[in-house]
């Protein structure tokens, strides 16, 4: 099945700074997600990006289909942001979701 | 206010008993799913349901039951035979064909 990378596995940032998430896939895919989880385990979808880029306030995103990978910025960070980012990507014609491991975001005062 | 809830949030659970995790949705979709997530690590789909009395399984269905009755209730069973069911569950759902999908907030289980 489609493998999914996620780097960094863990990053700490001083509020203000900005950060790139990089999610990498192994095979060519229909939909790919990324998912903020905070710490009591909400997950919220961030956006819908099988290619492209799209932008949400802070947060802006980057799918690079044809080279198999995603990037997710977080521009001026804030403690709210703190938690587990994951990439996850589907490619079988139904919504089956394959998460990567996620990259644990700490953003510090 | 639409969303999708589970209960309980907490559960504990001696070796060998069976225990039903809770999810309801009131989003009206038609879609519904299961995963598993583990300390540290991404989540792995149990079960999904495209509709009412039909479900499918997903990549570590072992140890598990679901049931499709209802439109809004996609309840999960974590039976016996599952030899290391303590996790965080999280139920989702999401309309046929759509772009993303929404979470409850996840129960909690640990065995003793």
């Amino acid at each position: 099945g489609i493998q999914v990378e996620q780097s960094p596995p863990d990053l700490i940032l001083q509020e203000g700074a900005n950060s790139t998430l990089r999610c990498n896939f192994s095979d060519s895919v229909n939909n790919l997600q990324w998912f903020h989880q905070n710490p009591w385990g909400q997950l919220i979808n961030l956006f819908y990006i099988p290619s492209g880029t799209k932008q949400n306030g802070r947060l802006s995103a980057t799918t690079v289909a044809t080279e198999r990978y995603s990037l997710l910025y977080i521009s001026s960070s804030q403690t709210t942001d703190s938690g587990v980012y994951f990439c996850a990507v589907e490619n079988t014609g139904f919504q089956k979701l394959v998460f990567g491991t996620g990259t644990r975001l700490l953003v510090s005062p | 206010d639409g969303g999708i809830t589970q209960s309980p949030k907490y559960l504990f659970r001696k070796e060998g008993q069976n225990v039903t995790l809770s999810c309801e949705q009131n989003l009206n979709h038609d879609a519904m799913y299961w995963y598993r997530q583990d300390p540290g690590q991404g989540l792995r789909l149990i079960y999904y349901s495209q509709i009412v009395n039909d479900f499918q399984k997903g990549d570590i269905a072992e140890g598990y039951s679901v049931s499709r009755e209802k439109k809004e209730s996609f309840p999960l069973t974590v039976t016996s035979a599952q030899k290391n069911p303590t996790a965080f569950y999280l139920c989702a759902s999401s309309t046929l064909g759509a772009d993303t999908q929404y979470f409850g907030p996840g129960t909690r289980l640990t065995v003793l």
